[in-house]
């Protein structure tokens, strides 16, 4: 079946501008997760949406970030007034609150978008 | 503040050989351990899993042995082949009592299993 699609795959932005960064999570997940992972770095949680709201954005860094979750489907990242600093793959991930103990906590990552800010 | 730390950096291997990846971790509420590999270009993928209340499980080729006391825990590759290398990532979540799984990456070791 379908696993986590993110588009775009890459985007080069300049310092400045605001870019928004789509998730399609696999149907019927109703977790979804943002990462963010800098080169050579792990991963680092940003947000987490159960359905389409949003208990946990601790990670988010700054208030440049936001996002959004439509019902038990798509998320958008936002970044506004992009900085330097905010070049690194952002990684979305989904998981179900279903059948069995594994796939309940099992995260399926989408490839991620590489953002690049100039 | 950095929760899981992971070691080495990198680590070369030959065919057939055992490749082990060290993490440790703070917070003693942790209760999921997972291990993810990353291929160049894709998103992380969950190899194994373990919970504190087991010290080894094994999968294949693949072992995890956790030592909660000292708050460490590693993956073990035996007859590690090319197609391992990858990148690996340890994490820790409180996955099982807080409802949801937010899940704290250690740095990631890249592994290269030569030929």
């Amino acid at each position: 079946g379908a696993g986590v699609s993110q588009s775009p795959s890459n985007k080069v932005t300049e310092k400045g501008k605001d870019v928004e960064l789509r998730c399609d999570p696999i149907s019927g997940h109703t977790a979804l997760y943002w990462y963010r992972q800098r080169l050579g770095q792990g991963l680092e949680f940003l947000i987490y949406f159960q359905g389409n709201s949003a208990p946990d954005k601790s990670g988010l860094p700054s208030d440049r970030f936001s996002a959004e979750r439509t019902g038990e489907s798509v998320s958008t990242l936002t970044i506004q007034r992009t900085q330097q600093e905010d070049s690194a793959v952002y990684l979305c991930a989904s998981s179900s609150n279903g059948i069995g103990r594994r796939s309940l906590y099992e995260q399926y990552f989408g490839p991620g978008t590489r953002l690049t800010v100039t | 503040q950095q929760q899981v730390k992971q070691s080495p950096q990198s680590l070369i291997v030959q065919k057939g050989g055992i490749s082990i990846i060290n993490c440790a971790y703070e917070n003693t509420a942790f209760d999921y351990f997972p291990w993810y590999q990353q291929f160049p270009g894709k998103g992380p993928a969950l190899l194994i899993a373990i919970r504190p209340d087991v010290s080894e499980k094994k999968e294949g080729r693949f072992t995890i042995s956790f030592n909660k006391s000292a708050k460490q825990f590693s993956l073990h590759i035996m007859d590690s082949q090319p197609g391992d290398s990858a990148t690996y990532f340890c994490a820790a979540s409180k996955g099982f009592s807080g409802g949801y799984n937010k899940l704290i990456f250690g740095a990631g070791t890249r592994l290269a299993v030569h030929p």
